[in-house]
C-alpha cells in the first residue's frame, strides 16, 4: 500500500531559526515528490517538485532534498519568518495511470515571534 | 493565466440534507480535474476525478458523487448528508499529461450539523 510518513507532526520555532521536516514514502513505483505549502483554511501552493533523477531543488528559503534510495525527503527552511506558519504537506506520485498522488498527513509550523 | 475558484467557500448543513459544490477553472481546457476531503489535522483524500466530461472516477465508496457538466466544471453533490461528510473540501486541475503539478482551488469548509 502506498504511504507517506512525515515527521514531526507539529513543530514550534522561533522566527529566524533554520527547521528541517521529514518525509518517509513507500510510494511505488516512483514518479515524483512535491512539498506543498497549505495556509490555514486555504488550497495547498506547490513549494517544489523533485523527480527520480533529482536530489535537491530550491525555491527561496525552502530546499527540498530526496533520496530515491532511502525513500526520504526533507524540506528545510532557512532564517524563518512569521508567514512561514503552515502546514508543509509531502505528496508522493506513482508511475501509472493518473499519476495519482498519495498524501502525508503534514507538519503543522508554528513561527513565532 | 489559469484560475480554479470553488463555492461557496463555507456551509453548514444538517443532516440528511443535499449537497452541491462547485468547482470551475479558467485559463486552461480539457484539464484533469479532482475532488479532495482533509479532515481536521488529516492528509488529503483523493475521493474523485475526472480526465473529460461525463468521465468520472470514484477512489473510495462514500455518500457523495462527483459530475463534470462542462469541461471546465466539476461538480461535487450528496443527496442526504451524514455527519462524517464533515471537512474541507477541495478541488484541484492538471494540464496535459506531461505536466506533473496539481493546482488547488481555496477550499469549502462543509460542517454537518
Amino acid at each position: 500500500k502506498n504511504q507517506v510518513e512525515q515527521s514531526p507532526q507539529s513543530l514550534i520555532i522561533l522566527e529566524g531559526k533554520n527547521c528541517t521536516l521529514q518525509c518517509n514514502y513507500t510510494v511505488s513505483p516512483f514518479s515524483n515528490l512535491r512539498w506543498y505549502k497549505q495556509d490555514t483554511g486555504r488550497g495547498p501552493v506547490s513549494l517544489t517538485i523533485m523527480t527520480f533523477s533529482e536530489n535537491t531543488k530550491s525555491n527561496g528559503r525552502y530546499t527540498a532534498t530526496l533520496d530515491a534510495d532511502t525513500k526520504q525527503s526533507s524540506l528545510h527552511i532557512t532564517a524563518s519568518q512569521l508567514s512561514d506558519s503552515a502546514s508543509y504537506i509531502c505528496v508522493v506520485s506513482a508511475r501509472h495511470a493518473g499519476n495519482m498522488l498519495t498524501f502525508g498527513g503534514g507538519t503543522r509550523l508554528m513561527v513565532k515571534p | 493565466s489559469q484560475t480554479i475558484h470553488q463555492w461557496p467557500a463555507t456551509l453548514v448543513q444538517p443532516v440528511g440534507s443535499p449537497l452541491s459544490l462547485e468547482c470551475t477553472v479558467e485559463g486552461t481546457s480539457n484539464p484533469n480535474l479532482y475532488w479532495y476531503r482533509q479532515a481536521a489535522g488529516r492528509g488529503l483524500q483523493l475521493l474523485f476525478y475526472s480526465v473529460g466530461i461525463g468521465q468520472i472516477s470514484s477512489e473510495v465508496p462514500q455518500n457523495l458523487s462527483a459530475s463534470r457538466p462542462q469541461d471546465r466544471q466539476f461538480i461535487l453533490s450528496s443527496k442526504k448528508l451524514l455527519l462524517s461528510d464533515s471537512g474541507f473540501y477541495l478541488c484541484a486541475w492538471k494540464g496535459d499529461s506531461l505536466s506533473y503539478e496539481q493546482y488547488f482551488g481555496p477550499g469549502t469548509r462543509l460542517t454537518v450539523t
